[in-house]
């Protein structure tokens, strides 16, 4: 089991530019969550699926991101016209759909930086 | 939607001492209390975790503690060693078994354990 899986590892992209983020979550978890990390304001929900439904998305910023999940092997996390505040590092985590369902596997995350 | 704030955010003891990190959260009906350990360069890992049906948890040298009726939660590590320094990160969920609910996170404690 390779864990949650995230690429690239690094990203950076000059202002007004669009990012794209790729999560690969581990074999059989139902359940996709994006946070962002950032010293100031730790982690920092974004949005959820669940069964590639979306959950919840109230942590996105509504203008510039966008996050899919078109099949249960990965989920995108799309931003748009970057901006130098976007800069962080964005965690993907996974869990399981019933019992133990809480438990959030983080990926290495993609540490993306606007200049 | 959920506040939880962590404190200290920076947090030195000496090796063979305990440290202690607080947390507390806002709303009642959170039910799930997990404690995240981050190393440097590495995603975070499920460290503990207490539900509330419970006020006391021991794994090891990691105790939590949980008092709903003032909704604060706490992490204690006894006997701390160099390999304990880490970003530590409490969370809170309205978890509900076979339901994914997202966490919380609080903004982090940073814990070095000196020689």
């Amino acid at each position: 089991n390779a864990g949650v899986i995230q690429t690239p590892r690094h990203k950076v992209t000059g202002k007004g530019q669009e990012a794209t983020l790729w999560c690969e979550p581990i074999s059989g978890h139902s359940a996709v969550f994006w946070y962002r990390q950032t010293i100031v304001q730790g982690l920092e929900f974004l949005t959820y699926f669940r069964n590639q439904a979306p959950i919840d998305d109230s942590g996105m910023p509504k203008e510039r991101f966008s996050a899919q999940m078109p099949n249960q092997s990965h989920s995108t996390l799309k931003i748009q016209s970057t901006q130098p505040q976007d800069s962080a590092v964005y965690l993907c985590a996974s869990s399981l759909v019933g019992a133990s369902a809480e438990t959030l596997y983080f990926g290495s995350g993609t540490r993306l930086t606007v200049l | 939607g959920e506040q939880v704030e962590q404190l200290p955010s920076i947090l030195r003891v000496q090796e063979g001492s305990s440290a202690s990190i607080n947390c507390s959260y806002e709303d009642s009906a959170s039910n799930y209390f997990p404690w995240y350990k981050q190393e440097p360069g590495e995603n975070p890992k499920l460290i503990i975790d207490i539900r509330s049906n419970m006020e006391r948890k021991q794994i090891q040298e990691l105790i939590v503690l949980l008092d709903k009726k003032a909704k604060r939660f706490s992490l204690h590590i006894t006997d701390t060693q160099p390999g304990d320094s880490a970003m530590y990160f409490c969370a809170a969920s309205r978890a509900s078994g076979g339901s994914n609910y997202k966490l919380t996170f609080g903004k982090g404690t940073l814990l070095t354990v000196t020689p």
